[in-house]
Order: structure tokens, then C-alpha cells, then sequence
């Protein structure tokens, strides 16, 4: 099975613009939740999305979206970049038959904000 | 607050030396956590994982450890080789069932595997 695959896996910005990423999950998987990662937080939990449902949210401003197809693809969206938002964005995807089950990370887009 | 932290930065051993990496977590309600493995340039990778009815689970040169007493949770690497080099992190997920909160990760530890 192919893994989680990230597009696109660079991106530059500047302030103020919105950008847009993807993910596909494992095939099968049906949740998918996004993670941000920086040096200086590590890694910290976006949001998670089962069913085309946003099921559960971290402690991130509204600027942070996302949403999910109904073939489970998901996008996630940051409007009015700040600077600080120079991260990389992780997505993982789980089957999910109640919990507690491994997420598997895609490789990452690394977003930076001029 | 509460969090998933790790003791160490950063962890030199000896390329054949067995390694272990430490955890220390402080929610109690934390039932299902994970080790992961993330090289430069890449996503965290799966390495093994351990349910709160457990204390130990082993893996292909692995072993994981979990005391629910003083809530701590180890790595252990055996025979250690050059590709083990990378940033480990331990997770928690704080809730099973069809809401799962999203993964904690402690800030990871450097293993540096020395010739």
C-alpha cells in the first residue's frame, strides 16, 4: 500500500497570503488529522477529521481550517500568514475502529513565510 | 500543564551499545501510547506502541516499557546501528473511542549513533 503522500511538499508564502495544502491517506484510512511541527513547540495537533467531519480541534486560531472528501482526501487551509507560521505540516492518517489505533505520518510541507 | 516531555535533549552511544531512550508523561487518563521515529527530511515513523493494560511490548529490536506508577515510558533499541540515528518521540493519546483527541508528543530526544 502506498503511504500518506503530502502535496505540495515546499512551499514559500509571504504575510498576509493564504495557503492551501493536501493530503492523501492510506487507503482505507478514514481519519486523517494534521499536526504542525517547529522547533520551537514541537509537535502540536491541528485538527482531525473522520467522515468529512472535523471531529476534534487543537489550540490553534480560526485562521487554521481543513476539510475532508468523501474519499477521505483532506486540505488543510491557513489564511493571513504570519511569520510565525513557518512550519512543517504534517498530516497522518489511521483506520480508526475506536480509537487508539497508529496514525502514519506523510513526509511533510514545509511552509515558509516571508 | 499537562504534557509528554522527555528527559533528554540528546543521546550519544556507541554503534552495538544498546540504547534507552526516557519518557515521562502526566495524564492519568492517557491509555495508548507510541514511539516515533523521525529522520531529517522526513514524517515521524511508526517504531512500536503500548495499550495502558500493558507493561511491556516487544518489537524487532525494540522494547518498550511502560509504568503506569510513576508514568513513565522507555525505548529500549537494541545492537544500535547507524540507521537508528534520529529524533525520537513518545506519544499519548489521552482518549480512545470514536473522538480521539489527537496525539501528544513530548519534544524528542537526538540519538546520535557514534562509530
Amino acid at each position: 500500500k502506498a503511504g500518506v503522500t503530502q502535496t505540495p511538499r515546499y512551499l514559500i508564502k509571504t504575510r498576509g497570503q493564504q495557503v492551501t495544502l493536501s493530503c492523501s491517506p492510506i487507503s482505507g484510512h478514514r481519519s486523517v488529522s494534521w499536526y504542525q511541527q517547529t522547533p520551537g513547540q514541537g509537535l502540536q495537533f491541528l485538527f482531525e477529521y473522520f467522515s468529512e467531519t472535523q471531529r476534534n480541534k487543537g489550540n490553534f486560531p480560526g485562521r487554521f481550517s481543513g476539510r475532508q472528501f468523501s474519499n477521505s482526501r483532506s486540505e488543510m487551509n491557513v489564511s493571513t500568514l504570519e511569520l510565525g507560521d513557518s512550519a512543517l505540516y504534517l498530516c497522518a492518517s489511521r483506520l480508526d475502529r475506536g480509537g487508539g489505533e497508529t496514525q502514519y505520518f506523510g513526509p511533510g510541507t514545509r511552509l515558509l513565510v516571508l | 500543564g499537562e504534557s509528554v516531555g522527555l528527559h533528554l535533549p540528546t543521546l550519544s552511544v556507541q554503534e552495538g551499545d544498546n540504547s534507552i531512550i526516557n519518557c515521562a508523561y502526566s495524564n492519568s487518563a492517557s491509555d495508548y501510547f507510541i514511539w516515533y521515529k523521525q529522520e531529517s527530511g522526513k514524517g515521524p515513523q511508526f517504531i512500536i506502541d503500548i495499550r495502558s493494560n500493558m507493561d511491556k511490548r516487544q518489537g524487532q529490536r525494540v522494547t518498550v516499557l511502560l509504568n503506569k506508577t510513576v508514568k513513565h515510558l522507555s525505548l529500549q533499541i537494541a545492537a544500535t546501528q547507524p540507521g537508528d540515528s534520529a529524533v525520537y518521540f513518545c506519544a499519548e493519546n489521552r482518549g480512545t473511542g470514536g473522538g480521539a483527541d489527537g496525539l501528544t508528543f513530548g519534544k524528542g530526544t537526538h540519538l546520535i549513533i557514534q562509530p
